[in-house]
């Protein structure tokens, strides 16, 4: 039972190249989060997906965008990334009936874009 | 003003010590309160919930104040394990499962 897997666990982009996080749960899990978080801040919600077919932005969308290919794969994309993009991402998803005890985290994603 | 406010610590805590440390919501229609344990930047882990009457898990306790708009999490006979980074985290009603996290509290238990 692999959970949440994310991919890959690190990264270096160059400014302005572009790349996909991908995320995977293996939970029929009908939600699913993209997170990131910067040194000093807690975890700020980027786009969600609260189930398949469906996508909305969280509180820092710009300069992102999501596919929810299937109810198992949930990717984020940057299309030009910038320094401000150096941060780790966390995907999670949830069964909303298990409310937060459904919530489950994947390892993460430490980015650093140069 | 952010949503959800720790004091970021370190809280250096002798083993087998207590210690207590407060969050600090600012919406009212927050509705589910929860503290996660994060470890060296790992991902977040669910550590308990935070009901109004209080609740204990071992050697955890976690109060919620709603008309003061805080809660908090004490560690008693503290381990050398729970050295981590705490995060308060707030769910409002009908949010689709968001999460609003606090930046963290830093324990660091001490032989």
């Amino acid at each position: 039972n692999a959970g949440v897997t994310q991919t890959p666990k690190f990264q270096v982009l160059k400014t302005g190249q572009s790349m996909t996080l991908q995320c995977a749960q293996d939970m029929n899990h009908n939600s699913m989060y993209w997170y990131r978080q910067d040194p000093g801040m807690g975890l700020r919600l980027i786009y969600y997906s609260a189930s398949e077919g469906t996508t909305d932005k969280g509180e820092v969308p710009n300069g992102y965008n999501v596919s929810r290919l299937n109810k198992r794969e949930f990717s984020l994309r940057l299309e030009s990334a910038a320094p401000s993009q150096t941060s780790v991402y966390f995907c999670a998803s949830r069964k909303p009936e298990q409310g937060l005890y459904g919530y489950t985290f994947g390892s993460g994603t430490r980015l650093t874009v140069v | 003003r952010k949503e959800v406010e720790q004091d970021p610590g370190p809280f250096n805590v002798p083993e087998g010590a207590t210690v207590a440390f407060n969050c600090t919501y600012s919406n009212s229609a927050s509705q589910s309160f929860f503290w996660y344990r994060q470890d060296c930047r790992k991902e977040p882990k669910l550590l308990m919930s935070v009901y109004s009457s209080g609740n204990e898990d071992g050697r955890f306790t976690a109060q919620l104040n709603r008309a003061s708009q805080y809660i908090s999490l004490l560690i008693r006979d503290s381990k050398l394990s729970d050295s981590a980074t705490y995060l308060c985290v707030v769910m409002r009603a009908d949010s689709w499962g968001k999460l609003q996290f606090g930046a963290g509290t830093q324990v660091v238990v001490t032989p």
